[in-house]
């Protein structure tokens, strides 16, 4: 059976850092790309971030809203991903999932989310 | 930005009858490789997203057949073809063509 499991929120002040985990299994992890989606209280899903496989050099990519304070990582040895958050601002309350987030092929997986509050 | 314009943002519906949800890209989402790459999400209320169609017409396995997606370029559509009690919550297109991935503001289905 295919899992995700994402750890790791809760609260953190204005201008602190929090660091997500993502847990997979049952699936090839070190060969999916692994992204981070959020969702504000109430609102849609914002695409934050993704990580490329080893194969393709463990490339990055952010959303504008979060380039230069998040952080996205990868250990293929315990399959698990990680949302490093720094500098974080009341806006980015959310909870956060990791996906595989597949466009074009069968298989798509989500975390069950974990939720980061930024108040002070 | 590509930007996502779903349309409409509510949808109330009678058990057994069609609904159908309307999502316009601000680019074409043919990619390079000739492919369109346009997604559909099912989000229960208390539960994560969870894919339900792939590539504008591909159902994810365990998806019912009353659930179809179409379109083409820049306007697709997702179609339930007799809604039930658990097609509630919110539904949302992704595209999956440029980067950063962007998703429509979501329509939330629910129950006359």
């Amino acid at each position: 059976e295919v899992q995700l499991v994402d750890s790791g929120g809760g609260l953190v002040q204005p201008g602190g850092s929090l660091k997500l985990s993502c847990a997979a299994s049952g699936f090839t992890f070190s060969d999916s790309a692994m992204n981070w989606v959020r969702q504000a209280p109430g609102k849609g899903l914002e695409w934050v971030g993704r990580i490329r496989t080893k194969t393709n050099n463990y490339a990055t990519v952010y959303a504008e809203s979060v380039k230069g304070r998040f952080t996205i990582s990868r250990d293929d040895s315990s399959n698990t991903a990680y949302l490093q958050m720094n500098s974080l601002k009341t806006e980015d309350t959310a909870v956060y999932y990791c996906t595989t987030l597949v466009v074009s092929a069968p298989g798509d997986y989500w975390g069950q989310g974990t939720l980061v509050t930024v108040s002070s | 930005d590509v930007v996502m314009t779903q349309s409409p943002l509510s949808l109330f519906v009678t058990l057994g009858q069609p609904a159908s949800i309307s999502c316009r890209s601000s680019q074409s989402l043919v990619y390079s490789d000739g492919k369109t790459y346009l997604n559909w999400f099912q989000q229960r209320p208390g539960q994560s997203p969870r894919r339900l169609i792939y590539k504008v017409s591909n159902r994810d396995s365990g998806v019912p057949d009353r659930f179809s997606g179409s379109g083409s370029g820049t306007d697709f559509t997702l179609k339930i073809n007799r809604v039930e009690a658990e097609d509630i919550g919110v539904y949302y297109c992704m595209q999956g063509a440029h980067w950063p991935r962007t998703f429509g503001q979501g329509t939330k289905v629910e129950i006359k």
